[in-house]
């Protein structure tokens, strides 16, 4: 257990409203992640960030936002939510090296309505 | 482009017979590789990893990977699965390692199934 929480951990809503998804961290680790999860496809990385106000955007990070102003907290927000984004959000942060294994959240079932 | 491949996307096992799940990877060097289960409606569980040393690498629950360079493989296996081993199977790869751009690129997953 790496000390992850996400919230909320359901959620409906509607197409055109903004949507901010949360991840908490216990364990001061400097970077964190966002992926959205669909079937067929795997994990698909949104953005991330390696540090407080650092952040970068990863291969599906369209109508996708962050921000990191603690170390612990983690932001996604879908400005003007659409469809095509009813997906399983996880994040995750990364463990110590050598082997910079990843360690996820439980999860956030968002759908778009 | 860096890649995984999990060719099957279902497969379905007898209780207590041998599994093997297979991951192939596309990367210029050797990468941290990984195996991760998730149950329905769980998030992701770490199996086990490999980063460098001795391929053959053990987990967790009784799983073990081998790391074929070769061939560009790191298929997971076991030898007796049991009905809790039902769930979906992902494989990852980690690249560049120690990067401040690191990051995993996963399979599409691959779904167990276990007949009684």
């Amino acid at each position: 257990d790496a000390g992850i929480t996400q919230s909320p951990r359901h959620k409906v809503t509607e197409t055109g409203t903004p949507v901010t998804l949360r991840c908490h961290q216990t364990e001061n680790h400097r970077y964190m992640y966002w992926y959205r999860q669909d079937p067929g496809h795997g994990l698909r990385l949104i953005h991330y960030s390696y540090g407080v106000k650092d952040t970068d955007k990863g291969e599906v990070s369209d109508g996708y936002s962050v921000s990191r102003s603690k170390t612990e907290d983690f932001l996604l927000t879908l400005e003007s939510a659409t469809s095509s984004q009813t997906s399983v959000y996880f994040c995750a942060i990364r463990g110590v090296r050598p082997t910079d294994t990843q360690y996820f959240g439980p999860g956030t079932r968002l759908t778009v309505l | 482009a860096q890649s995984v491949t999990q060719p099957d996307i279902h497969i379905t096992v007898s209780e207590g017979a041998s599994l093997e799940l297979r991951c192939n990877y596309s990367y210029g060097a050797t990468p941290y590789l990984f195996w991760y289960v998730q149950s329905p409606g769980q998030g992701l569980q770490l199996l086990l990893k490999y980063f460098s040393g001795d391929t053959l690498v053990q987990g967790i629950k009784g799983f073990e990977a081998e790391f074929k360079r070769s061939q560009s493989s790191f298929n997971l296996r076991k030898p007796s699965v049991h009905w809790s081993d039902a769930a979906e199977y992902f494989c990852a790869v980690g690249h560049p390692p120690g990067d401040s751009n690191y990051q995993l690129i996963w399979g599409a997953g691959t779904k167990l199934i276990i007949k009684p």
